[in-house]
C-alpha cells in the first residue's frame, strides 16, 4: 500500500535560516504529492502540491520538487520566519477519482527570533 | 465566504455516552472525510463519503458511525464502543473526481471526563 515517511521533529531554527524537511514515499503508479501546514489549534491547509515527476510546487517562499527517481518530495524554504512555526505534513494521493490521501506523521517546526 | 465549519470546538464525553461532531461545508464539494489526529501521529481516516447517502469505512472505523443525508453535511458519531476517543477530529472535503486537494475544517477536540 501507499506510505509516506517524513523526518522526525521537532525542528528548531533561528529566523532567516534555511529549512529542509525530508519526505519520501512509497506508492503504486503516479501519485500526486502534497505539503499541508497546520498552525496550532487549527485544521490543515494546503501549502503546495505537484502532480507529476519533475514538477515543482511553490507557495509563500516554500518549494518542493517531485523526484520520481528518489521517490522524494522534500520541502525547502530559503529564509524562515517566526510565523512559519507550525506542523508540516507530507501527503500523497493516487491519481484520479476519490482516492484516499495518505499522510505522513508530521514535522513540527519552531522558528525562534 | 465558502468553507468548512466544525462544531463544537471542544467536546466532553462521559463514559458510555455517544457524542456527535458536526461538519458542514458550503463549497458544493462532492466528497467528505473524517480523520482522527493523535499526538505524534499522522492523520488516520475514519470514514469517507463520495456522494449523498453513501459512505465507506476508512482505516479506523470501529466505534464510529456517520451519515450523509445532505451534500453539505457529514456528522460523525463517536459511540460508547470507542474506548479511546480522546483526540483531535478533522473533517475535510474534496471538490470532485480528479480534484485531489482536500480542504479541512478547524477541527474538534474531544475529551473524556
Amino acid at each position: 500500500g501507499n506510505s509516506v515517511t517524513q523526518m522526525e521533529g521537532p525542528v528548531t531554527l533561528s529566523e532567516e535560516a534555511f529549512l529542509t524537511i525530508n519526505c519520501t514515499y512509497t506508492a503504486t503508479g503516479y501519485p500526486s504529492l502534497f505539503w499541508y501546514v497546520q498552525y496550532p489549534g487549527e485544521g490543515l491547509q494546503l501549502l503546495l502540491k505537484a502532480t507529476k515527476a519533475d514538477d515543482k510546487g511553490s507557495n509563500k517562499g516554500f518549494e518542493a520538487t517531485y523526484r520520481k527517481e528518489t521517490t522524494s518530495f522534500h520541502l525547502e524554504k530559503g529564509s524562515v520566519q517566526v510565523s512559519d512555526s507550525a506542523v508540516y505534513f507530507c501527503a500523497l494521493s493516487s491519481s484520479g477519482g476519490y482516492q484516499k490521501v495518505t499522510f505522513g506523521t508530521g514535522t513540527k517546526l519552531q522558528v525562534i527570533p | 465566504d465558502g468553507g468548512i465549519t466544525q462544531s463544537p470546538k471542544y467536546l466532553f464525553r462521559k463514559e458510555g455516552q455517544n457524542v456527535t461532531l458536526s461538519c458542514e461545508q458550503n463549497l458544493n464539494h462532492d466528497a467528505m472525510y473524517w480523520y482522527r489526529q493523535d499526538p505524534g501521529q499522522g492523520l488516520r481516516l475514519i470514514y469517507y463519503s463520495q456522494i449523498v447517502n453513501d459512505f465507506q469505512k476508512g482505516d479506523i472505523a470501529e466505534g464510529y458511525s456517520v451519515s450523509r443525508e445532505k451534500k453539505e453535511s457529514f456528522p460523525l458519531t463517536v459511540t460508547s464502543a470507542q474506548k479511546n476517543p480522546t483526540a483531535f477530529y478533522l473533517c475535510a472535503s474534496q471538490p470532485g473526481q480528479g480534484q485531489e486537494t482536500q480542504y479541512f475544517g478547524p477541527g474538534t477536540r474531544l475529551l473524556v471526563l
